[in-house]
């Protein structure tokens, strides 16, 4: 069975810029979870989603968003990126809520 | 607020054993777990453990948890080069997927 996938897994932008990360989970599994990744901060909780909802969220300004679709494939969003945005975002992907995670190998995000 | 700590930095010989400790505050947790990051790449499961048990074992891989002193180890026994790596203790928090992870600790294996 294929892992998690993200794409892309490497991407430069400047300031004030958007950017939008995508994941695709495990087969058969329906949530999925992303968490940033910096030096400074470590890993920290960004959101879940579940059938398509937000079920939780961590404390990340409103200019972090994100999406799942029907087919459990999820996005995210970072919209005027700052230079302390620059970080790996990991993705993961779970059976169900309170399940295992699953993470994919992270999209590596450079804000110049 | 939930909260783990990890030691920063261990250093072993290839063929010794490797023990890295965790401590967390939140004792809901039904699972708790060890993730792998290697280089430039995103985390590997390593094992978990249910909080209703003591000990856990997965070949080269131990895991002990102390529910009393909220303290969780990881024992790697015959470590390897290939080990070489950080590790992640985590605990799913708020009754969903969000996990809390340690700070991480860098394993570093040397002849």
């Amino acid at each position: 069975k294929a892992g998690v996938t993200q794409t892309p897994r490497y991407l430069i932008k400047t300031r004030g810029q958007q950017v939008t990360l995508s994941c695709s989970p495990i087969s058969g599994h329906r949530s999925v979870s992303w968490y940033q990744q910096t030096p400074g901060q470590g890993l920290q909780f960004l959101f879940e989603y579940f059938s398509e909802t937000q079920r939780n969220k961590g404390n990340f300004p409103g200019r972090f968003s994100g999406r799942q679709f029907s087919n459990s494939r999820s996005e995210m969003n970072v919209s005027t990126l700052e230079l302390g945005d620059s970080a790996l975002y990991l993705c993961a992907s779970s059976f169900t809520l309170q399940e295992t995670q699953y993470f994919g190998p992270g999209t590596r995000l450079l804000v110049l | 607020g939930e909260d783990v700590e990890q030691s920063l930095f261990l250093s072993v010989r290839e063929g010794d054993s490797s023990v890295i400790n965790c401590t967390y505050t939140d004792s809901s947790s039904t699972y708790l777990y060890w993730y792998k990051q290697e280089p430039g790449a995103g985390l590997q499961l390593l094992t978990y453990i249910f909080s209703n048990m003591d000990m856990k074992q997965d070949q080269r891989l131990t895991v002990l948890l102390n529910k009393k002193d909220k303290h969780l180890s990881l024992r790697i026994a015959d470590t390897q080069t290939g080990d070489s790596a950080i590790y992640f203790c985590a605990f799913p928090s708020g009754g969903y997927n969000k996990l809390i992870f340690g700070a991480g600790t860098r394993l570093a294996v040397h002849p």
